[in-house]
């Protein structure tokens, strides 16, 4: 069972619209939960972290955390096409030490 | 601007050749990392180090290794290039190796070992 599950996409959502994308955890220990975003030939950046079950909000991106159902996703109100890019889940690894990584979703926001 | 420097930012390289890649935050986290990122694998950790003096392996160590002499510094070393490492190299450190601190990266290196 792959530890970080994520649907590879493309995710495809009109300019204005919510984007909605999940991820699944197989560690229920697991207790940190980040999204990163990732344009094309660049480097995962930081978006969101998040630690107890709820909602955070930062800007337009809320992140969702169920860890009873092992569950995070990340929520993108009124999407721009600037928010296309590919999504990563990450997941603190059951040693303690780096991150599982989610093989990310593809976003598309067309104009 | 404080982050992480990665270098080369590509490079081609034959195969059996001896290659650094090299990498240096300024940060002063105490954790650093190396991941690679090949299409339909996402990212997957090499190695790893928690503080200067210790490092660790990752879920695909054969092939590669890494020193940490100091806080800044976490070199990856591929002692005899094989075509199966052509791949892109993200460097990343944390604030501490617990896993409950974000993860920041560099901006890559990308290898071909032909």
């Amino acid at each position: 069972q792959k530890e970080v599950e994520q649907n590879s996409g493309p995710l495809s959502v009109p300019e204005g619209a919510i984007a909605s994308l999940n991820c699944t955890y197989s560690d229920r220990v697991s207790q940190s939960f980040f999204w990163y975003r990732q344009y094309s030939g660049k480097s995962p950046e930081l978006i969101m972290s998040i630690y107890s079950n709820g909602d955070k909000e930062d800007g337009r991106f809320t992140a969702q955390l169920n860890k009873a159902s092992q569950y995070v996703s990340l929520l993108i109100r009124d999407s721009q096409p600037s928010d296309s890019a590919t999504y990563l889940c990450a997941v603190n690894r059951i040693a303690g030490y780096a991150l599982n990584f989610g093989k990310g979703t593809s976003l598309l926001v067309t104009p | 601007i404080a982050g992480i420097t990665q270098a080369p930012t590509s490079q081609i390289l034959a195969a059996g050749r001896r290659m650094t890649l090299r990498c240096t935050q300024d940060m002063r986290h105490n954790a650093m990392y190396w991941y690679r990122q090949d299409l339909g694998l996402g990212l997957r950790l090499i190695h790893y180090s928690n503080t200067a003096g210790t490092t660790g392996k990752g879920e695909v160590p054969d092939g590669y290794s890494v020193s940490r002499a100091n806080t800044d510094d976490f070199p990856l070393t591929l002692a005899s290039a094989v075509p199966s490492q052509t791949s892109v190299y993200f460097c990343a450190s944390s604030a501490s190796g617990n896993g409950n601190s974000p993860l920041h990266f560099g901006n890559g290196t990308r290898l071909t070992v032909t």
